[in-house]
């Protein structure tokens, strides 16, 4: 158990409101991850933090933004959601061992 | 830019062998992954291959890497309807920043 939580777990919201999502980390890793997954796409990278005040872009970073003011938590806002952003979101931390990077439970977010 | 693709589905009985295949564009991974979700589940790391090995064997579990193709397969011995899952293949591993490319995942449906 990698010690990761997201919240929240399942969100309902309207085109054009703003959401944060929420990814808290007990374990004091240094690397953190955001994905979104979608049918036919596996997981993409949207943003990624490699340390308190330090992020950047992911693949997929449009329309997102990130905030790490603390080394558990990894903030993810969509500033003005769009139907498109209607997705599965998932939270990672890497490894110390091999690189290798442990998930979050997720969290399922519909924008109608 | 750099991809990994994998077959969508596929069906075994139980007890029988499952193979699972991946291939990579990215010379320069440093390893390769594999991840096991289910219904409604974060990703749950499986095992890993350092790019150097070519074999590597964790219980019912066989990694296979052909790095001269950018082949890697995933075999499961004695299948059983617990394995029935979306397994991922993702590359990646290197720099600082250790980024991953997922596969788009393959469903194993296991048959009683």
């Amino acid at each position: 158990d990698a010690g990761i939580t997201q919240s929240p777990r399942h969100k309902v919201t309207e085109t054009g409101t703003p959401v944060t999502l929420r990814c808290h980390q007990t374990e004091n890793h240094r690397y953190m991850y955001w994905y979104r997954q979608d049918p036919g796409h596996g997981l993409r990278l949207i943003h990624y933090s490699y340390g308190v005040k330090d992020t950047d872009k992911g693949e997929v970073s449009d329309g997102y933004s990130v905030s790490r003011s603390k080394t558990e938590d990894f903030l993810l806002t969509l500033e003005s959601a769009t139907s498109s952003q209607t997705s599965v979101y998932f939270c990672a931390i890497r490894g110390l061992e091999y690189n290798e990077q442990f998930f979050g439970p997720g969290t399922r977010l519909t924008v109608l | 830019g750099e991809d990994v693709e994998q077959s969508l589905f596929l069906s075994v009985r139980e007890g029988d062998s499952s193979v699972i295949n991946c291939t990579y564009t990215d010379s320069s991974s440093t390893y390769l992954y594999w991840y096991k979700q289910e219904p409604g589940a974060g990703l749950q790391l499986l095992t890993y291959i350092f790019s150097n090995m070519d074999m590597k064997q964790d219980q019912r579990l066989t990694v296979l890497l052909n790095k001269k193709d950018k082949h890697l397969s995933l075999r499961i011995a004695d299948t059983q309807t617990g394995d029935s899952a979306i397994y991922f293949c993702a590359a990646g591993g290197g720099g600082a920043t250790n980024k991953l490319i997922f596969g788009t995942g393959t469903l194993l449906a296991v048959q009683p």
